[in-house]
């Protein structure tokens, strides 16, 4: 039974392209996340839902809209892919307020060529 | 923003060794999380600190939150391949409720 789940966990598509990764989890969490991983391994995070509500929402250029239909999906989706889009996308989710411990899907690796 | 700094950014022991990376952050924290990250998966978290001063176990792991509130140690003693990844930080500030800013990883590697 994986907790939090992601998919794809591959996606290769080219530039200009819009795409969609799609997160779940079944740990009835609170809180879900969407971070980047980029090529230097750095982790930062991307957007934050409680409950369905955007609470936090980074420096993240318009093309990329998350959308939250309920407290256990948080999808990410992507328009006019660049190629400094390419990176590792994990999803998280949390117990919410003050306990931030995190499980992180497995990643979704995206190359735009 | 918050800033962390974590070191070291890699290294390199022998089986057996005990090692220790440690973050410190430019602000205060309320929480230290400390993660493993394996090749190909996401970041599994190790150990969680709460309180200034605590210091917490997990099998061979062991981290303790400093008395100031901006830095946090990880140890591992006798190191084994399996330990092989990458180490993060991440701190959750006083006022990011839910948001945890991420040091930039330690990479190990453990030669047999």
């Amino acid at each position: 039974d994986t907790a939090v789940s992601q998919t794809p966990k591959y996606l290769v598509t080219q530039m200009g392209n819009d795409k969609s990764i799609k997160c779940e989890q079944n740990l009835g969490h609170d809180t879900m996340y969407w971070y980047k991983q980029d090529s230097k391994k750095f982790l930062k995070i991307m957007f934050s839902y409680n409950n369905k509500e955007l609470i936090i929402n980074e420096t993240v250029p318009n093309r990329f809209s998350p959308k939250s239909p309920d407290k256990a999906h948080l999808n990410l989706h992507i328009n006019s892919l660049e190629l400094g889009d390419s990176a590792v996308y994990f999803c998280a989710s949390s117990q919410g307020g003050a306990n931030s411990e995190a499980f992180f899907g497995q990643g979704t690796r995206l190359t735009v060529v | 923003g918050q800033q962390l700094n974590q070191s070291p950014q890699s290294m390199f022991i022998q089986e057996g060794e005990d090692v220790s990376m440690n973050c410190t952050s430019s602000s205060i924290f309320n929480t230290w999380l400390w993660y493993k990250q394996d090749p190909g998966e996401g970041p599994v978290l190790l150990i969680a600190l709460y309180k200034a001063g605590e210091l917490t176990s997990n099998g061979r792991l062991t981290a303790q939150f400093g008395i100031t509130r901006k830095d946090s140690f990880l140890n591992i003693s006798a190191s084994i391949p399996s330990d092989v990844g990458i180490y993060f930080c991440a701190g959750q500030g006083v006022a990011n409720a839910g948001k945890s800013t991420f040091g930039d990883g330690t990479t190990l590697t453990v030669k047999p």
